[in-house]
């Protein structure tokens, strides 16, 4: 059964330095990894997606990479804002039996302060 | 272009009452999705619809949740009786459903209470 950790779980830094949040998960069978943003009282907001064929998407100050072998994915957010802070939500698409059915993460709650 | 609709927003009901929650995915999506997501958890999937098709429906509690999505287009789910453990935001999803890995677009939720 896929499971998909994300540390940390909460991160505190201040406006503009560069962060790293980490996404791990147990079954490298995978279709693709997606990364979302969740604001308070908000749906998600897809950011990155990565197939399981590539190493790396870009977008703006993120940067999302894919290691599959070894079951980790990271998102880089350079020059960090106040707009930043959310919660990031690491999701995994499998192979097989639960074909389509996104796997997610607990999330990591982002706070950027001014 | 309009993103997946939820309503309503917000609910509050006592225990052992009906709710229901609604949902229009992206106009020409086939494929929707409903999860639930508890407080400080990711979502997990309670149900998949391939057009008006239930093509998942494994993680749905069949003895209180109810699902349909008649036309293939908007969706309704359905719990009847609601229980305390029920709180929680329904996200309702949808994907253009031509291939598998297709992004999926997610609603703003509707968070229930029940009291």
């Amino acid at each position: 059964k896929q499971e998909v950790t994300q540390i940390p779980a909460a991160l505190s830094v201040p406006e503009g330095e560069n962060l790293v949040l980490n996404c791990s998960f147990t079954d490298s069978a995978i279709y693709n990894l997606q990364w979302f943003r969740q604001d308070p009282g908000k749906g998600l907001t897809s950011l990155l997606l990565i197939q399981s064929s590539q190493r790396e998407q870009t977008s703006g100050r993120l940067n999302a990479s894919l290691d599959k072998s070894s079951g980790r994915s990271t998102l880089y957010i350079a020059a960090s804002q106040p707009g930043d802070s959310a919660t990031y939500l690491c999701a995994v698409l499998n192979y097989g039996g639960s074909q389509g059915n996104l796997i997610f993460g607990k999330g990591t709650k982002l706070s950027v302060k001014p | 272009e309009a993103g997946v609709v939820q309503s309503p927003r917000y609910k509050i009901i006592e225990k052992k009452q009906p709710v229901a929650f609604w949902c229009n995915p992206i106009s020409g999506h086939n494929t929707l999705y409903w999860y639930l997501q508890n407080l400080g958890q990711g979502p997990e999937l309670l149900i998949r619809y391939e057009n008006e098709e239930a093509v998942d429906d494994s993680q749905l509690p069949k003895d209180r949740f109810s699902a349909e999505r008649l036309k293939g287009v908007d969706s309704t789910l359905k719990i009847q009786p609601a229980e305390l453990g029920d709180s929680a935001v329904y996200l309702c999803a949808s994907s253009l459903g031509l291939a598998v890995g297709d992004e999926q677009f997610f609603g703003p939720g509707t968070r229930l209470t029940v009291l």
